[in-house]
């Protein structure tokens, strides 16, 4: 059963730019999507984007248009989301998870703390 | 985007009771509408996928119902377990969305 491992808490300037990984483990993404979402502290599930790693192809959030960059390594299973222009508000979980059929996000990374602050 | 709404925002029950959450679509999602559980410092975790169809693993006492704007999440009898937020998710659009939640919390 494939899980995917976030990488670890990160702590950032106001203005400055985040990479956060999310690695296939135990298997790969496969022909599967991998989306991004977010967790501010204390509110709901915010989706930011996805990309489909065995052909690039991309999907935002209108919200996070321009400002957020998902990337993918098949090479190493490894899918990328960078949030760029950072501001306190962008403090949040950030979650990777495996989008299924039938649209289903199925599998969740365990999360990355982002904090931004001064 | 299509805008999901949840009732209530939180509710009280006692173990043993039966649960009805209620999601909304701005829109008709058709089927598509999934449900999610999450408790405190976790991720989430699906239950319900396609509107009424369990995940695997999931206890039978989960289930959901509705098609079009309307869905309903009811849990038949509350165990000490479930005691945490639950989250619809419309994945008819590429652009997916998420309700606000609804803790449900011991009474």
């Amino acid at each position: 059963q494939v899980q995917l491992v976030q990488s670890g808490a990160e702590v950032k300037k106001p203005g400055s730019s985040v990479r956060v990984s999310c690695k296939a483990s135990g298997g790969t993404f496969s022909s599967y999507a991998v989306s991004w979402v977010r967790q501010a502290p204390g509110q709901g599930l915010e989706w930011m984007g996805g990309i489909i790693p065995i052909f690039g192809t991309t999907n935002y959030a209108q919200m996070f248009q321009g400002r957020v960059t998902i990337t993918a390594d098949e090479s190493t299973s490894t899918v990328y989301m960078e949030l760029s222009s950072l501001r306190s508000e962008d403090t949040a979980v950030y979650y990777c998870a495996r989008l299924n059929e039938p649209y289903v996000f199925d599998i969740w990374g365990q999360g990355t703390l982002v904090t931004v602050s001064s | 985007d299509i805008q999901m709404t949840q009732s209530p925002f939180s509710l009280s029950a006692s173990v043993g009771d039966r649960v009805t959450i209620t999601c909304r679509a701005s829109q008709s999602v058709t089927n598509y509408l999934n449900w999610y559980q999450q408790k405190p410092g976790k991720a989430p975790t699906l239950l319900i996928y396609a509107a009424s169809s369990l995940h695997s693993g999931v206890p039978s006492r989960f289930s959901g119902s509705g098609s079009g704007t309307d869905f309903t999440l009811t849990i038949s009898s509350l165990q000490p377990e479930d005691f945490a937020t639950y989250y619809c998710q419309q994945s008819y659009s590429s652009r997916f969305t998420f309700g606000p939640g609804t803790k449900v919390e011991i009474k």
